[in-house]
C-alpha cells in the first residue's frame, strides 16, 4: 500500500513553454501533498504545501506564479512549470500524507526530471 | 527551522561490512523517517521513527529524541545498498526538513 505515482517520469522541453506534472496517491486519500525539488547531488528542498480544495502554500523563495498547483482531489495534485526555462532543469518530486493512518508518514513518488533548452 | 545534519556525507564500504548512519537535529519532532533513494531517484520508506528502536531485515534504526538523533545501521552490507540516505524530519507543521544525505557505495 501507500504507493505515489508521477507522470511523466522524464520530460525535455522549449525554453517559454509551460509543463504539467500529476502526482496521484493510488491506493489511499491524501489531503496534503507536497512538492519538492532536488539539484544534483542536493538534498530535496520543499517548494510547496498542496492542500485538497484550497490555495497551495508556497516556501519562502518559490514563486507561485512560476509554479502553478492544483490539488482538485484527494487523489491527486499537478504543479504546471509556466514559461519554463533552463534555470527550471531540475528533478521534481511529490509525496502524500496518508491521513487514515494514526502518524503522518510521507510517501513519495518516483520523480519527474525535466530539461528545459 | 530545524537544522538536520546527517554524517559520514560519503561512505565506501566493502561488501559484507556492517555501517552506521547519523542523523543531527536541533530541535524536538513529532516524525523522523530514513529514505533510501535509489540510482533512479527514487525514494524508498525504510523507517518512520520518531523515537525507539526497529528493524526490517538487515537494516535497524534508533532514535533518541531526548537526545536529537538517530542513528541507522547497515549490516553485511550488499551493492544493492549503495544510493543516498536521508534523514528527514517533521516537528509541529507537516514539512519535512532533510538532511543533506549519506552517500554509500558499496563495493563488491
Amino acid at each position: 500500500g501507500a504507493v505515489v505515482s508521477q507522470h511523466p517520469s522524464r520530460v525535455i522541453c522549449k525554453s517559454g513553454t509551460s509543463v504539467k506534472i500529476e502526482c496521484r496517491s493510488l491506493d489511499f486519500q491524501a489531503t496534503t501533498m507536497f512538492w519538492y525539488r532536488q539539484f544534483p547531488k542536493q538534498s530535496l528542498m520543499l517548494m510547496a504545501t498542496s492542500n485538497e480544495g484550497s490555495k497551495a502554500t508556497y516556501e519562502q523563495g518559490v514563486e507561485k506564479d512560476k509554479f502553478l498547483i492544483n490539488h482538485a482531489s484527494l487523489t491527486l495534485s499537478t504543479l504546471t512549470v509556466t514559461s519554463a526555462h533552463p534555470e527550471d532543469s531540475s528533478f521534481y518530486i511529490c509525496s502524500a500524507r496518508e491521513v487514515s493512518r494514526s502518524y503522518n508518514e510521507q510517501f513519495f513518488g518516483p520523480g519527474t526530471r525535466l530539461t528545459v533548452l | 527551522g530545524i537544522q538536520v545534519e546527517q554524517s559520514p556525507p560519503d561512505l565506501i564500504l566493502q561488501e559484507g561490512a556492517n555501517s552506521t548512519l547519523r542523523c543531527n537535529f536541533s530541535d524536538s519532532v513529532n516524525n523522523l523517517q530514513w529514505f533510501h533513494q535509489n540510482p533512479w531517484g527514487q525514494l524508498i520508506n525504510l523507517f518512520y521513527i520518531p523515537s525507539g528502536t526497529k528493524q526490517n531485515g538487515r537494516l535497524s534504526a534508533t532514535t533518541v529524541a531526548t537526545e536529537r538523533y538517530s542513528l541507522l545501521y547497515i549490516s553485511s552490507s550488499q551493492t544493492t545498498d549503495s544510493g543516498v540516505y536521508f534523514c528527514a524530519v517533521r516537528s509541529n507543521d507537516y514539512k519535512l526538513s532533510f538532511g543533506a544525505g549519506t552517500t554509500v557505495t558499496v563495493r563488491a
